[in-house]
Order: structure tokens, then sequence, then C-alpha cells
């Protein structure tokens, strides 16, 4: 799987939207581009996942540049819940097998 | 559905004893995962199964480690000779086949004294 780089923190005002950036340079054409997030002393939570397209949920919206090389989670209103670790992974396929988390971005929503 | 349930939450054992971690996955899901996470890092994968299968497991997972999930249900963690630096949160993921998205339980933490 493509190795991602990811900032190590990033600081949000309540209600801005969010916009976490995801580097993935090596990734290849049949790679996926997954983020999830992890609250403290919780597991992680699937957030979203994408290919070539933007894509959207209730969660949040996944833009991933043309030449794939990059991609950026939006949480579009950010809350105090959201504060969290959010980790962009690169891999083929669907499943949890061999993901590789990384360190994350500690985001942190501030009031 | 309740989600992926770990039992027990925490559990602080003394180096050289046995411990054992139960997962249960969301119903009907058949692949079921386990990942260790220590302080200040991403969660580490270490072995998956598909139904009662092992199908995968990292190197993460020394001899000491072993994992079953006998009737392709719930599943088990056992690390034998515990020694301190096995100390870190075992979580516990589940997915329905092809699926992309994966659920987690919310882990044992375990401590070794």
């Amino acid at each position: 799987d493509a190795k991602t780089t990811q900032p190590t923190s990033m600081d949000c005002a309540e209600g801005r939207a969010a916009n976490l950036p995801c580097n993935h340079s090596t990734i290849s054409g049949n790679e996926y581009v997954y983020w999830y997030r992890q609250i403290h002393s919780q597991g992680p939570q699937y957030i979203i996942h994408g290919l070539k397209n933007n894509e959207t949920n209730e969660m949040a919206s996944l833009i991933i540049t043309e030449d794939r090389k990059s991609s950026t989670l939006i949480l579009p209103h950010a809350t105090l819940r959201d504060t969290a670790v959010y980790y962009c992974i690169v891999r083929s396929g669907g499943g949890a097998d061999g993901l590789t988390f990384g360190k994350g971005t500690h985001l942190i929503i501030q009031p | 559905d309740t989600g992926v349930s770990q039992d027990p939450r925490h559990k602080i054992t003394k180096r050289g004893q046995n411990v054992t971690f139960r997962c249960d996955p969301i119903s009907e899901h058949n692949r079921l995962y386990w990942y260790r996470q220590t302080l200040g890092q991403g969660p580490e994968f270490l072995t998956y199964f598909q139904n009662e299968a092992q199908l995968e497991k990292s190197r993460l997972l020394s001899d000491r480690f072993s994992a079953e999930r006998p009737k392709g249900s719930f599943s088990t963690l056992e690390i034998q000779r515990t020694e301190q630096g096995d100390s870190a949160m075992y979580l516990c993921a589940s997915s329905l086949y092809l699926n992309t998205e994966a659920f987690f339980g919310q882990g044992t933490r375990l401590t070794v004294v």
C-alpha cells in the first residue's frame, strides 16, 4: 500500500470547516483513499473513501486531486465532538486487513 | 445491532501470566480483524479471519500470540507469557466480505506490570 503524509496536528474553530490534507504521491491506479478517525479512548471509526471522484456522505466530503497524489477531507461544520486523530490510508480493495494507520492528524476543535 | 463488542475493557496482569481477550463482531460479518495500538501510535494490524479461517498473520504476531475464531462468530486472542512490551490497546474490527467499511470495537487495554 502507498505511503501517506499528514500534518501532525491542526486546530479549527467550532462551526467552521475543517480541511485535513493528505499526500499520497505514490498511489497506484487501483488504490483507494480511506479516512478513519479515532476519538480518545475509542476504536477507529470509518469516515469516507474514494478512488478518483470527489465523495460526500453525512459525515464529510473527500476531495481527491486530478493526479490523485493528494486529497483533502472536509468536515463542513466542525463541532467539539470532531476532536480526534484522523487517519488517511491508501489501499486496494475493501475490508480492514493490513490497514496502515500511521500517526494521523490530531484535529483539535476550539470553542 | 450493538456493534463490535470486546471483553474485558481493561486488563492488568503480571509479567509471565497468560491473558485472553474476546471479540464479538457484528452479527453476519464474516471478516474479523485484530489490531494492536501502543500509546501515541496508530493501530497496527495483527491478523484477520474470514469466517473461521485465519487468512493472514502479521510478523508482529509472535509465537506467544494465538487467535481463534472457532465457529466463525466470536474470536479470542490469547497472549502467553506476557511481557511489558505487550502493554497496549488491542482492537477488534469486523466487516462484510468485500464491504469497504470496517467497524471497530472500543478495545481491550492491557497493562503488564
